[in-house]
């Protein structure tokens, strides 16, 4: 089945710092790439969409010049967390959709990401 | 607005059957899926419904009703594996996808 990488899975960084997630489709071109970001014991919440070749439409209340979404091909996007302050720290999620509006979203493992 | 509800908890018994129920009223309709997440994962596939009617995959039943904005996910001869949060979300009519909150499911022995 389609296979998303999601890299790194852990990442501790400090505060005032930048990190970088990448979202890889392994076996399919992913011309479409949504990240997430969930805090425990809550639902999904869309932070954008990433478009190949053009520029991510973020959701209402997301910070466009704070993260950073990058979708330079159809296999790759980041999610680039930059200034990263204690609040950020969460659950962030990619996914990737492959052909076809009614495909369904394939899951990368996800990154949990703690600013000290 | 657009919203998705389903149960915040459910607790069944080892072996067992149990309907996690999900209702929804969006701008438009587009198809409905159900994901599994366990805790600390990402949500991982389970079924997607359309039309009308009854999906089965194994031990994993879906049911949609677009007349009623209603879903259904049954669970049969429950394992301790099983013990997950169950997501429902709709597509809408801009092919955006809009999430529940979750059900956890505990299973107990």
């Amino acid at each position: 089945g389609a296979v998303v990488s999601q890299h790194p899975s852990r990442v501790i960084c400090k505060s005032g710092t930048s990190v970088k997630i990448e979202c890889r489709s392994l076996d399919f071109q992913a011309t479409t790439m949504f990240w997430y970001r969930q805090f425990p014991k809550q639902s999904l919440m869309l932070m954008a969409t990433s478009n190949e070749g053009s520029k991510a439409t973020y959701e209402q209340g997301v910070e466009k010049d704070k993260f950073l979404i990058n979708h330079a091909s159809l296999t790759l996007s980041t999610l680039t967390v930059t200034s990263a302050h204690p609040e950020d720290s969460s659950f962030y999620i990619c996914s990737a959709r492959g052909t076809g509006e009614v495909s369904p979203l394939h899951f990368g493992n996800g990154t949990r990401l703690t600013v000290t | 607005g657009q919203n998705i509800d389903q149960p915040t908890e459910m607790t069944a018994t080892e072996g067992a059957i149990v309907q996690i129920n999900c209702t929804y009223q969006t701008s438009g309709f587009n198809g409905l899926f159900w994901y599994q997440q366990h805790a600390g994962e990402a949500p991982t596939f389970l079924s997607y419904n359309v039309l009308d009617g009854l999906e089965e995959k194994g031990r994993f039943s879906s049911f949609l009703s677009r007349s009623k904005g209603y879903s259904y996910l049954l669970l049969k001869e429950l394992q301790m594996k099983d013990s997950a949060s169950y997501l429902c979300a709709v597509k809408d009519s801009n092919y955006q996808l809009i999430w529940g909150a979750g059900t956890k499911l505990i299973i107990k022995p």
